[in-house]
């Protein structure tokens, strides 16, 4: 298993650019997430999905958007980059159940920035 | 969702054990408490979790006081390897789906 993969590994964009950073997992794990890490901070969620056609928000989710058409694959959107998305970007999946017991598995990270 | 509490930095010399700690003291009974770690600004890499009683696995131990407003995380022997950012948390979950909550972690270094 790969695990998750995430692309590309460095980015750098123009203020009002868009852009797609891609996230696969090969483990069929339902639920996926996007989080963003600035320096020196912990991880913020962005958007999540339970599954494949459900997305939902998270904590930051203004100028991002998603979409979940199969199990495997979760893109995240930059819709018209901005200066304060500057961050690493990780993907996130595991598999459903309940109570908490299930662990999610990271991605390499994206480093985006935005000039 | 219960909030967590860590000290932001901790050392350890090479080849004791390190033990972090953890307050969540808003904790609800069916919340798990979960640690991860993160080194060089890698993904972060699960390391356990539980929900009352004390774990253990390869990696580390994990310590759940009875009231379960607290635990620590061991490292039985640290390596120089094992410094990174240490997060605990809280596992929130709600009827569509379960999530990670991130604090700011304890930075442990490993001292050689």
């Amino acid at each position: 298993n790969a695990g998750v993969t995430q692309t590309p590994k460095f980015q750098v964009l123009k203020t009002g650019q868009s852009m797609t950073l891609q996230c696969a997992q090969d483990m069929n794990h339902e639920y996926m997430s996007w989080y963003r890490q600035d320096p020196g901070m912990g991880l913020r969620l962005i958007h999540y999905s339970v599954g494949a056609g459900i997305t939902d928000q998270g904590e930051v989710p203004n100028g991002y958007n998603v979409s979940r058409s199969t199990t495997e694959d979760f893109p995240l959107r930059l819709l018209s980059a901005a200066p304060s998305q500057t961050s690493v970007y990780f993907c996130a999946s595991d598999s459903t159940g309940t109570s908490g017991r299930e662990t999610q598995y990271f991605g390499p990270g994206t480093r985006l920035l935005v000039l | 969702d219960a909030k967590t509490t860590q000290p932001p930095s901790m050392d350890c010399a090479e080849g004791r054990a390190a033990n972090l700690p953890c307050n969540h003291s808003t904790i609800s009974g069916n919340e798990y408490v979960y640690w991860y770690r993160q080194i060089h600004s890698q993904g972060p890499q699960y390391i356990i979790h539980g929900l009352k009683n004390n774990e253990t696995n390869e990696m580390a131990s994990l310590i759940i006081t009875e009231d379960r407003k607290s635990s620590t995380l061991i490292l039985p022997h640290a390596t120089l390897r094992d410094t990174a950012v240490y997060y605990c948390i809280v596992r929130y979950e709600e009827t569509s789906g379960s999530r990670l909550t991130f604090g700011e972690g304890t930075q442990l270094t490993v001292n050689p």
